[in-house]
This record gives structure tokens, C-alpha cells and sequence, in this order.
């Protein structure tokens, strides 16, 4: 079974700019949930999308969007990059997304804003 | 806000050796409990967990202890290896929601 596939793998953007970020869960797997890894603070929840609806919503501005296809593939957007938006973007999938269910996370896609 | 918390940010011990990796919470509302190993390039792995009804799980040489009165939790690696040297997350989640809260990591080394 292929494991959860994020693309693309780095992307360099500049100020003011939006980004696009992909990634295809785990087959079977119909929750997708986004977190922020930035040194020192972890991974910051974003969201979690079941069956294409935002489940929960971490406490990120509204520049940060995501949305899920009817495949459960996922997207994440990012409107007017600031420099503090740079940061591994790392997506996991779940079977249901329950309490508990342990996530399967991809690689990541590693975000410069320069 | 910063529900779950892994105070220490680096833990170095040597090879064979005890490591303990120690995390707190604040949500009282958290069921189950799950520790993550990350190397470098590549995303979080699962290593072990625990729900609220106990108060340890093993495997291997992996053990998580789970203290609910002092909302604690700790992993004990035993024995270290260097191939455990990677970066630790602790995060938690309740029965009825669907978001899992991470702590800022703990970066171990285990020397040879």
C-alpha cells in the first residue's frame, strides 16, 4: 500500500505571494488532517477534512485554506505568504480521523518565503 | 495555545543506557495519547500509545506511563540504541474530536 504522498517536495516563494500545496492520503483513508512544523513550536494543527468537510480548524488566519476532494485527495492554500509562513507542511491521513486513530504522515513539503 | 508541552528540548544518553522522554498536558479532555518518532527529511512515524483507562503500555523496548492526576506522561526507551536518535513528538486526542495536539518535540541523541 503507498504511503501518504505529498507534493511538491520544497517550493521557494516570495512575499505576497500564494501557494498550493498537495497530497494524496493512504487508499482507504478518508480523513486528512495538515499540520505546521516550525522549530520550537512542534507541529501546529491546521485542519482535518473528512468526506470533503473541514472537520476542525486550528487557530491559523484565514490565509490559510484547505479543501478535499471526492478521491479524499487534499489541498492546502496559502494567500499572501508572509516570511513567517516558512515551515515544513506535513499532511496524515486516517482511516475515520476518530479520537485516538493513530495518523500516517507523508514526507512533507518544505515552504521558503523569502 | 499550547495544550500539550515537552519542556525538554534536547536529551542526550549513552548507548544502552535508560532514556526518558517526559510530556504534559492541560485537556482534561484527552482520551489517548501517542508518542511519534521523526528523522530528519522525513515525516513523523508512530511508535506507541496509550488511552486514559491505563496507566502503561509496552513494546519492546518501548514503554509509555501515563500519570492522569498529574496529567504527565513519559516514554522509556530501554536500551538505547543509536539508531533511536531522532526527534520525539508526545501528542493527544480526545474520544469525540478529530484534531491530535502535538508538543514542540525532544531532540535525542543516543551516543555510542
Amino acid at each position: 500500500k503507498a504511503g501518504v504522498t505529498q507534493t511538491p517536495r520544497y517550493l521557494i516563494k516570495t512575499r505576497g505571494q500564494q501557494v498550493t500545496l498537495s497530497c494524496s492520503p493512504i487508499s482507504g483513508h478518508r480523513s486528512v488532517s495538515w499540520y505546521q512544523q516550525t522549530p520550537g513550536q512542534g507541529l501546529q494543527f491546521l485542519f482535518e477534512y473528512f468526506s470533503e468537510t473541514q472537520r476542525n480548524k486550528g487557530n491559523f488566519p484565514g490565509r490559510f485554506s484547505g479543501r478535499q476532494f471526492s478521491n479524499s485527495r487534499s489541498e492546502m492554500n496559502v494567500s499572501t505568504l508572509e516570511l513567517g509562513d516558512s515551515a515544513l507542511y506535513l499532511c496524515a491521513s486516517s482511516s475515520r480521523g476518530g479520537g485516538g486513530e493513530k495518523l500516517f504522515f507523508g514526507s512533507g513539503t518544505q515552504l521558503s518565503v523569502l | 495555545d499550547q495544550q500539550v508541552k515537552q519542556n525538554s528540548p534536547s536529551l542526550s544518553v549513552q548507548e544502552g543506557r535508560i532514556s526518558i522522554l517526559n510530556c504534559d498536558y492541560t485537556n482534561s479532555m484527552f482520551d489517548y495519547f501517542l508518542w511519534y518518532k521523526k528523522y530528519p527529511a522525513e515525516g513523523p512515524t508512530f511508535l506507541i500509545s496509550i488511552s486514559s483507562i491505563k496507566d502503561k503500555n509496552e513494546d519492546g523496548r518501548f514503554t509509555v506511563f501515563l500519570n492522569k492526576s498529574a496529567k504527565h506522561l513519559s516514554l522509556h526507551i530501554v536500551p538505547s540504541q543509536p539508531g533511536d536518535s531522532a526527534v520525539y513528538f508526545c501528542a493527544a486526542s480526545a474520544l469525540n474530536n478529530n484534531d491530535m495536539r502535538f508538543g514542540a518535540g525532544t531532540r535525542l541523541t543516543v551516543k555510542p
